[in-house]
């Protein structure tokens, strides 16, 4: 399978925990994003990378929050002390760094803060 | 500021009859549109899209719909929906002078036996 994938799929923690999701894009996509998702809402937009840079924050991103790409490939989605609002689906996209209209998405993690 | 916005949130419909979806949005500048669709416990996937050219896009499934400007509208279509239907549909819109996605809430599409 080629497509975006997450770790994990399901990530239960208590509150003032740090987690730390995974997300590979699809090879030789240069753009790489994160998005939150809690129940009955759509993605909003988190953060993006083109390659390793880190180009576009979300104002809603609180400092709790770091995303990273060190080599342009993976990346990772890092929320300290985790709050029980923090509790949400998150998601990856990837997009080709010339066609970047379009954004494939993975399945998710689920976050669940007790 | 850019919006989205999906009129209705659940759609009942029976099985074979025609469905529409109604999303609306709100810009400053011109924007590339898009329908998603999320099955249970899946990824977001890309139904169609809409760049420029003919308002009319046809997308996977049987699914189509129409860009309309003046009343800033990207209403999502099938004319005989089936069981396999039944999902969440999302529609986005792209500011084409950036690169964040904006999403509505998104349609839950129930097709009924």
């Amino acid at each position: 399978d080629t497509g975006v994938s997450q770790d994990p799929r399901h990530k239960i923690t208590k509150r003032g925990q740090n987690v730390t999701f995974r997300c590979d894009p699809i090879s030789e996509h240069n753009r790489l994003y994160w998005y939150r998702q809690t129940l009955g809402q759509g993605p909003e937009f988190l953060t993006y990378f083109q390659n390793e840079a880190q180009l576009e924050k979300s104002r809603l991103l609180s400092d709790r929050f770091s995303a990273e790409r060190p080599k342009g490939s993976f990346s990772t989605l890092e929320i300290q002390r985790t709050e029980q609002g923090d509790s949400a689906m998150y998601l990856c996209a990837s997009s080709p760094g010339v066609d970047t209209d379009t954004q494939y998405f993975g399945p998710g993690t689920r976050l669940t803060v007790l | 500021a850019q919006s989205v916005t999906q009129l209705d949130s659940q759609v009942p419909v029976f099985e074979e009859a025609p469905v529409e979806l109604r999303c609306n949005y709100s810009s400053s500048v011109s924007v590339y549109l898009f329908w998603y669709v999320q099955y249970p416990n899946q990824g977001l996937q890309l139904l169609l899209k809409y760049l420029s050219g003919s308002t009319l896009v046809k997308g996977i499934n049987g699914f189509e719909a129409e860009f309309n400007k003046s009343q800033t509208s990207f209403h999502l279509r099938k004319p005989s929906v089936h069981i396999s239907d039944t999902a969440e549909y999302f529609c986005a819109v792209n500011p084409n002078t950036g690169n964040q996605f904006y999403f509505g809430t998104g349609t839950s599409l129930t097709v009924i036996p």
